[in-house]
C-alpha cells in the first residue's frame, strides 16, 4: 500500500521563483515525515524533518515545509530558486502505527531550475 | 562524522550468480535499510532490521535476502542475480532515540549490472 505520494515526477521553475513539490501521505496517526534531497552522482541527504514539535518547519538551503493534518500533505518549499536546487527531491514517512522506523519513500521529484 | 558504508560503488555480476552487497554504519543504529533506486520509482525498500538479527521485508523482497550478524553490519543477497536486478542499491541507518533520531543516513550507493 502505498503511504506517502508525491505529485509530480518533474518540476520546473525559472531561477528566483517559487518552488513547491508536492507531498502527501497516507496514515491514520501522526507520521514523521522528512524530505531528502539527491544530488547528481550523491547520495541522499536530510533536508528537513517533521518530528511533532512544530507545523511549519525550516530546512537546509532556505527549504521549508508545513505539516497540514486536515490535508495529509507535507509540501516542500522556497522562495527563491537558484540554480543549484536542481536535484532530485524524496519525501518520507514513518508511519505512525510502526515504532521500530520502517522508512518509506515517495517516487522522487526531479527539479530543474532554468537560467 | 557519521558514515554509512557500502562495500562497491559498481558491480558487474553475471545471470545467476550469487552477490553480497555489505554495508556498514559506524553510528550504533539500531535501523538499517535496503532501497532500490530506479528512474521513476523512487527508493524502494526491499528489506529493513530494526534489530541484530531481526528483519522485516519491505515493498520489494523477493529475489533478494539479508543478513544482520552484528549492529554495524548489514547484508544483501541476491540469491541468483537476474537482469532486473540491475538498478541502484541504496544502504541507510538510522535510530529512534538520541539527536539525530529518526533521521536515516545513507551510503553511496552501489550500481549493480547483472549481464
Amino acid at each position: 500500500a502505498q503511504s506517502v505520494t508525491q505529485l509530480g515526477s518533474h518540476v520546473s521553475v525559472s531561477e528566483g521563483a517559487l518552488v513547491l513539490l508536492r507531498c502527501n501521505y497516507s496514515s491514520s496517526v501522526p507520521p514523521y515525515l522528512f524530505w531528502y534531497v539527491q544530488y547528481p552522482n550523491q547520495g541522499l541527504q536530510l533536508l528537513l524533518k517533521y518530528t511533532s514539535a512544530a507545523t511549519l518547519v525550516k530546512g537546509i538551503n532556505g527549504f521549508e515545509a508545513e505539516f497540514k493534518k486536515s490535508e495529509t500533505s507535507f509540501h516542500l518549499t522556497k522562495p527563491s530558486a537558484h540554480m543549484s536546487d536542481a536535484a532530485e527531491y524524496f519525501c518520507a514517512v514513518i508511519l505512525g502505527s510502526s515504532n521500530t522506523g520502517k522508512l518509506i519513500f515517495g517516487q522522487g521529484t526531479t527539479l530543474q531550475v532554468k537560467p | 562524522d557519521v558514515k554509512v558504508t557500502q562495500s562497491s560503488r559498481y558491480l558487474v555480476k553475471r545471470t545467476g550468480e550469487k552477490v553480497f552487497l555489505e554495508c556498514v554504519q559506524d553510528m550504533d543504529h539500531e535501523n538499517m535499510f535496503w532501497y532500490r533506486q530506479d528512474p521513476g520509482l523512487g527508493l524502494r525498500l526491499i528489506y529493513f532490521s530494526y534489530d541484530v538479527k531481526m528483519k522485516e521485508k519491505g515493498d520489494i523482497p523477493e529475489g533478494y535476502s539479508v543478513s544482520r550478524e552484528k549492529k554495524e553490519r548489514f547484508s544483501l543477497i541476491l540469491e541468483s542475480a537476474s537482469t532486473n536486478q540491475t538498478s541502484m542499491y541504496l544502504c541507510a541507518s538510522s535510530s529512534l532515540s538520541g539527536p539525530q533520531g529518526t533521521e536515516a543516513f545513507f551510503g553511496q550507493g552501489t550500481r549493480l549490472t547483472v549481464v
